[in-house]
């Protein structure tokens, strides 16, 4: 069975500009969890997606929004890029609920400029 | 005051030792996890507890949930273990988010 897969792997952007990225989940997973991870800060939760509904987000600001399909796929999409946007950023999947295991996918790496 | 704190930062160990890391945490929780992420970036997820003792391989992890405080220990360290091990906890009463530790950078040496 494939595991979770994000696209892009690598991206560079520049300040003030949007970006989204993609999350596709282990066959069968309608729970999708993202996450940012930062030097500074370490992982930090972004949102939680189950069937097509958001079921909890983090302390982030407005600008950071996502959303999820029927076939479980969800994307991120972060408006206005300022640079302490870069970071990598993680999803995760699981059966039903993100109190599962949850399996990472291999990251988006973001840098902003 | 971090909600998840983890020790050491940072662990240097010779293959075939005991290593043991430490994670406390200041709220109540449902679940805690342990992750292991490898250079690169990608995050495996080792553990998920919310009671008791785990053992895979030559790993074991325990918690003593009224002490609030988690370990993770390996047995027979090998250079394939160096990794940053994360502890992360499911606070009681929330859906989705994890508060995660900052990490404990294991390397291990042949």
């Amino acid at each position: 069975k494939a595991g979770v897969t994000q696209t892009p792997r690598y991206l560079i952007k520049t300040r003030g500009q949007q970006v989204t990225l993609s999350c596709s989940p282990i066959s069968g997973h309608r729970s999708v969890s993202w996450y940012q991870q930062t030097p500074g800060q370490g992982l930090q939760f972004l949102f939680e997606y189950f069937s097509e509904t958001q079921r909890n987000k983090g302390n982030f600001p407005g600008r950071f929004s996502g959303r999820q399909f029927s076939n479980s796929r969800s994307e991120m999409n972060v408006s206005t890029l300022e640079l302490g946007d870069s970071a990598l950023y993680l999803c995760a999947s699981s059966w039903e609920r993100s109190q599962e295991t949850q399996y990472f996918g291999p990251g988006t790496r973001l840098l902003v400029l | 005051k971090n909600e998840v704190e983890q020790s050491p930062q940072n662990l240097t160990a010779q293959e075939g030792e005991f290593i043991t890391i430490n994670c406390s945490y200041s709220v109540g929780i449902s679940a805690l996890h342990w992750l292991q992420q490898h250079p690169g970036g990608g995050i495996v997820s080792l553990f998920m507890l919310s009671s008791g003792k785990k053992k895979h391989g030559r790993l074991i992890a325990t918690i003593n949930i009224q002490e609030k405080h988690s370990s993770l220990h390996i047995t027979a360290s090998h250079p394939r273990d160096s990794a940053v091990y994360i502890c992360a906890v499911r606070v009681n009463g929330s859906q989705g988010n994890l508060i995660f530790g900052k990490g404990t950078k294991l390397s291990v040496k042949p």
